[in-house]
């Protein structure tokens, strides 16, 4: 069975301070790994997608990296407006389009 | 730049009633879902669609089922209504293809007293 963990639950970061959130992952081949972001009683907006051990992504102040068995999201000098769940998925090859989610990270950034 | 939405973003119905959420989306997308998303528990798959008048069940189907008669159209129905389905309900919609990522309307948060 396909899963993912989330580390931490949550985090409280000054704004400035650098950090890293977690996605560990079993799956049966991967044929791809998503992270959106979750504003309180909004849907999830699609960050970015990893494919394949090594790979990295930007975009801003956010830097997403997979290995064979994680994805960190790194995230540089946050800013309040970063605070919001973090959410990692992963879909298994062979799994036509199933997404098997994390319960996310809450993050949240202070002045 | 892809378009889901929802028919609702709030909705209160009683125990027992027939309850239609609807999803539209703009892109032409094949793949449509609904999700239920609950505190601790993250989000769990109800039904998907591969294409118009094809449903495929998740991984919580029971009490729920789908109607998809239009490719832009995607709704969920609650034959009858009951507590523990009170929860956020979220669709996404996904072109078939390589890319795979699925994009999310706005959410509607349901509670069935």
């Amino acid at each position: 069975e396909d899963q993912v963990t989330q580390s931490p639950e949550a985090l409280r970061l000054q704004e400035g301070e650098s950090s890293s959130l977690n996605c560990s992952y079993t799956v049966s081949g991967l044929r791809g790994l998503f992270w959106y972001r979750q504003d309180p009683g909004k849907g999830p907006e699609f960050l970015f997608t990893l494919y394949s051990a090594g790979e990295e992504k930007e975009k801003e102040r956010l830097k997403a990296t997979l290995t064979k068995k994680e994805s960190f999201l790194h995230i540089t000098a946050p800013k309040p407006e970063d605070s919001a769940t973090y959410l990692c998925a992963v879909q298994a090859a062979g799994t036509a389009s199933k997404l098997t989610f994390g319960t996310g990270t809450r993050l949240q950034v202070t002045l | 730049d892809v378009k889901v939405t929802q028919s609702s973003r709030y909705l209160v119905k009683r125990t027992g009633e027939k309850v239609f959420l609807e999803c539209v989306q703009d892109m032409d997308h094949e793949n449509m879902f609904w999700y239920r998303q609950d505190p601790g528990l993250g989000l769990r798959l109800i039904y998907f669609s591969y294409d118009v008048k094809m449903k495929e069940k998740g991984d919580i189907p029971e009490g729920y089922s789908v109607s998809r008669e239009k490719k832009e159209r995607f709704s969920l129905i609650l034959e009858s209504a009951s507590t523990n389905q009170t929860s956020m309900y979220l669709c996404a919609s996904r072109r078939t293809g390589y890319t795979d990522t699925q994009y999310f309307g706005p959410g509607t948060r349901l509670t069935v007293l």
